[in-house]
């Protein structure tokens, strides 16, 4: 069974400056795919950047990067300029590759790293 | 498009009542998946509907269960409620094709068991 661990219960940074969130995770696959999610205190689970494995130019969607390491299974996300409204829970997911005729298994998901901004 | 949707959005039970949790997807997805997210065990896999099939299932007793219409609208159902059973429960839909892997959220139903 694969296991995703995010070692940083809580971080803060100030508002503008940048803040990484690490996450690895353990698996004997190599076809699979990596994302991070974001949950604001209204509880609405927001999808922010998805990673194909096979893929190894890391992710990029406007302010949020991540630095993908398949060979040390590690899985971070860089927030560039934090806003306020980047103040949330973070999920590192993890899902294997789809399989034909049998789907494929759900989201295993990481305990989160509550994120701070500081005005 | 309209995002997934979920009803309703809060409920309180008392133990050994039945409740069903009902969730709609996004219009064309024909994917959806269940999760349980509480504090002490995060956020867990409870299973997936694809074209009214179960295809998978996580690590759950059988007083879980669920089912999906001919429309993806799914229902999820839980019997003989515990006081572990307060969560929230989050349904996700997904598209097929490359974006089957791409799972977006509803907003959750919150269960209070007494």
């Amino acid at each position: 069974a694969q296991t995703v661990t995010q070692s940083q219960p809580e971080m803060s940074v100030q508002e503008a400056e940048t803040v990484t969130l690490s996450c690895t995770y353990d698996t004997s696959e190599s076809d699979y795919y990596l994302f991070w999610y974001k949950q604001p205190p209204s509880r609405q689970m927001i999808l922010v950047i998805r990673q194909e494995a096979y893929k190894q130019q890391n992710a990029t969607e406007n302010r949020f990067s991540v630095n993908f390491q398949k060979a040390a299974k590690s899985f971070s996300l860089k927030i560039s300029d934090s806003q306020l409204g980047d103040a949330a829970m973070y999920f590192c997911a993890y899902r294997s590759a789809f399989r034909s005729g049998g789907g494929a298994d759900g989201l295993t998901f990481g305990k989160g790293t509550h994120l701070i901004i500081q005005p | 498009k309209a995002g997934v949707t979920q009803t309703p959005r809060y409920l309180i039970k008392t133990r050994g009542q039945q409740v069903t949790l009902s969730c709609s997807p996004i219009s064309g997805h024909r994917s959806v998946s269940w999760y349980q997210q509480t504090p002490g065990q995060g956020l867990q896999f409870l299973f997936e509907y694809f074209s009214e099939t179960q295809r998978n299932k996580g690590n759950f007793p059988g007083r879980f269960s669920g089912r999906q219409f001919s429309n993806s609208r799914s229902e999820m159902n839980v019997s003989t409620l515990e006081l572990g059973d307060s969560a929230l429960y989050l349904c996700a839909s997904s598209g097929g094709g490359a974006t089957y892997n791409e799972q977006f959220f509803g907003p959750g139903t919150r269960l209070t068991v007494l």
